[in-house]
C-alpha cells in the first residue's frame, strides 16, 4: 500500500541545535517533494520544494535532502530557536504539474530555550 | 494581495443540513485545491481543479461537491452533512508552470451535530 510517514511523537530539542525531520514514504515515485510548516489554527505555509533529481537543496537555516532510493527526505534546522516551533509537514507532489499533494501527518517540533 | 481567503471561519451545522465553503484567491493561480485536517491524519485532498470549468476527485470526494466557473473562486459544497465531516478545511491555490508550491487559506473549521 501507499504511505508517507513522517515521525509521530514530538521533537523536543534545545535552541541553538540542529532539528532533523524525516519523511519516508512507500509505493510513490513523487516528481517533487515539498515542506511546509503549520502554526497552531493557521494554514500550513510553504519552505522549501526539492525535485527528484535533486540530492539537497538549502534556504537560509533550512536544508532538505531527498532520497529517492531510500525513499526518505531529512529537512533540517540549524541554529533553532523557540520561533522555530511548529508542525512540519512534507508533501509529495506525483506529478508536478497539477497541484495535488499528498501530505504527511506532520511533526511537532518544540525549541526549548 | 489578499492570497488566499476563506469564509466562513467556523460553523456549526445539523446531520442533514447543506452548507458552501467559500474559497477565492486573488493570485491569478490555475490550480486550486480543497484539503480536509483531521487529528492525527495530516491534510487529505478532497477535490482539486487544474483551471476554470475543469474540476476532478481527491482520496476523500465522498458528501461534497465542487465546481469552478472562475479562476478565482472554488466553492466547496456540503450536500448533506455528517458528524463525519467535522474537520477542518483548507483551501490552496498554486501557480502551473512554476515552482508549484501551494498557497493556503487560513481554513475553515466546522462541526456537524
Amino acid at each position: 500500500s501507499q504511505k508517507i510517514e513522517q515521525n509521530s511523537e514530538a521533537l523536543n530539542i534545545q535552541e541553538g541545535k540542529t532539528a532533523t525531520l524525516t519523511c519516508n514514504y512507500t509505493n510513490y515515485s513523487p516528481a517533487y517533494l515539498q515542506w511546509y510548516r503549520q502554526d497552531p489554527g493557521r494554514g500550513p505555509v510553504f519552505l522549501l520544494l526539492i525535485r527528484e533529481n535533486e540530492k539537497e537543496k538549502r534556504k537560509e537555516r533550512l536544508k532538505v535532502t531527498f532520497d529517492t532510493t531510500l525513499k526518505q527526505s531529512l529537512f533540517h534546522i540549524t541554529a533553532s530557536q523557540p520561533a522555530d516551533s511548529a508542525t512540519y509537514l512534507c508533501a509529495l507532489d506525483l506529478t508536478g504539474n497539477t497541484g495535488k499533494l499528498i501530505f504527511g501527518q506532520g511533526t511537532t517540533l518544540q525549541v526549548k530555550p | 494581495n489578499a492570497g488566499v481567503t476563506q469564509t466562513p471561519k467556523f460553523q456549526v451545522l445539523k446531520t442533514g443540513q447543506s452548507m458552501t465553503l467559500q474559497c477565492a484567491q486573488d493570485m491569478n493561480h490555475e490550480y486550486m485545491s480543497w484539503y480536509r485536517q483531521d487529528p492525527g491524519m495530516g491534510l487529505r485532498l478532497i477535490h482539486y481543479s487544474v483551471g476554470a470549468g475543469i474540476t476532478d476527485q481527491g482520496e476523500v470526494p465522498n458528501g461534497y461537491n465542487v465546481s469552478r466557473s472562475t479562476t478565482e473562486d472554488f466553492p466547496l459544497r456540503l450536500l448533506s452533512a455528517a458528524p463525519s465531516q467535522t474537520s477542518v478545511y483548507f483551501c490552496a491555490s498554486s501557480s502551473a508552470g512554476g515552482e508549484e508550491t501551494q498557497y493556503f487559506g487560513p481554513g475553515t473549521r466546522l462541526l456537524v451535530l
